[in-house]
C-alpha cells in the first residue's frame, strides 16, 4: 500500500508569488489533514478534509491560503501570494473514517521557503 | 487553544534509557501519540495510550500517562543510534479530528 505523497518536496519561491501544493492521500481514506510546522515551532493544524467536504478550517491562517480536494482524492494547498513568514513545513496527513484512536498517516512535508 | 509542551532537545548515550517529556493543557483528550519523524521522512505514528490508561508498554518503549498533571511520558530502553530522530507528542480531544503537536524533541544518541 503506498503511503502519502506529497509534491513537491521543496520549493522556493520569492515573496509574492504563488506556491501550489499536493497532497496525495491513502487510497480510501476519506479523512485528509494538512498542518504546518514553522520552524523550530509545533506542527499546526491547517484544515480538515472528509471526501471533498471542508470539515474544519479553523487553522487556516488567513485568506491567502486556499484548500481544495475534487473528487475526495488528492488536495492541493494554494498560498497566493507568499510572504516571508509562510516558510515552514507542510505536512499532509490522511485517516480512515470512524476508527477509534484515529491514526493519521503523514506525508514526508513539503519545505516551503519563502525569499 | 491548545498547548501542548516539550523540550527542544535530548541527548543520550548509546545504550541507555531515554526520557522524553510532554505535558498538555486540554483534559478532554481522549486520545495521545507519539510519533517519530526521521530526516527526509514524514512523522510515523510510534505508539499512543487512551486516557483512560496510565501505562502502556511496546518492546522497548513504555508510555506512561499521569492525566492529574497532564504530563505524558515516552521512555526508549536500550536507546540506539537508529532512535536518533524528532519525536513529536500529540493529543486528540473529544471534539473533532484534529491533532495538537508538540514543539518535537529531537533526540540525538551518543555512540
Amino acid at each position: 500500500e503506498a503511503g502519502v505523497t506529497q509534491f513537491p518536496s521543496h520549493s522556493v519561491i520569492e515573496k509574492g508569488q504563488t506556491v501550489t501544493l499536493r497532497c496525495d492521500p491513502i487510497s480510501g481514506h476519506d479523512n485528509l489533514y494538512w498542518y504546518r510546522r514553522v520552524m523550530g515551532k509545533e506542527i499546526k493544524f491547517l484544515l480538515h478534509f472528509v471526501k471533498e467536504s471542508k470539515q474544519d478550517e479553523s487553522g487556516m491562517p488567513n485568506n491567502r491560503f486556499l484548500a481544495e480536494r475534487t473528487g475526495g482524492t488528492y488536495s492541493t494547498l494554494k498560498v497566493q501570494p507568499v510572504e516571508l513568514e509562510d516558510s515552514g513545513v507542510y505536512f499532509c496527513a490522511s485517516s480512515r473514517g470512524q476508527v477509534s484512536y484515529n491514526e493519521q498517516f503523514f506525508g514526508p512535508g513539503t519545505r516551503l521557503t519563502v525569499l | 487553544g491548545e498547548d501542548v509542551e516539550q523540550s527542544l532537545f535530548l541527548s543520550v548515550r548509546e545504550g541507555d534509557s531515554s526520557v522524553i517529556n510532554c505535558t498538555y493543557t486540554d483534559s478532554s483528550s481522549t486520545y495521545l501519540y507519539w510519533y517519530k519523524q526521521e530526516p527526509g521522512a514524514g512523522l510515523q505514528l510510534l505508539t499512543y495510550i487512551f486516557s483512560n490508561m496510565d501505562m502502556k508498554q511496546d518492546q522497548r518503549l513504555t508510555v506512561l500517562l499521569n492525566k492529574k498533571d497532564k504530563h505524558l511520558s515516552l521512555r526508549i530502553a536500550d536507546t540506539q543510534t537508529g532512535d536518533s530522530a524528532i519525536y513529536f507528542c500529540a493529543e486528540s480531544p473529544n471534539t473533532g479530528n484534529q491533532f495538537y503537536f508538540g514543539t518535537g524533541t529531537s533526540l540525538t544518541v551518543i555512540p
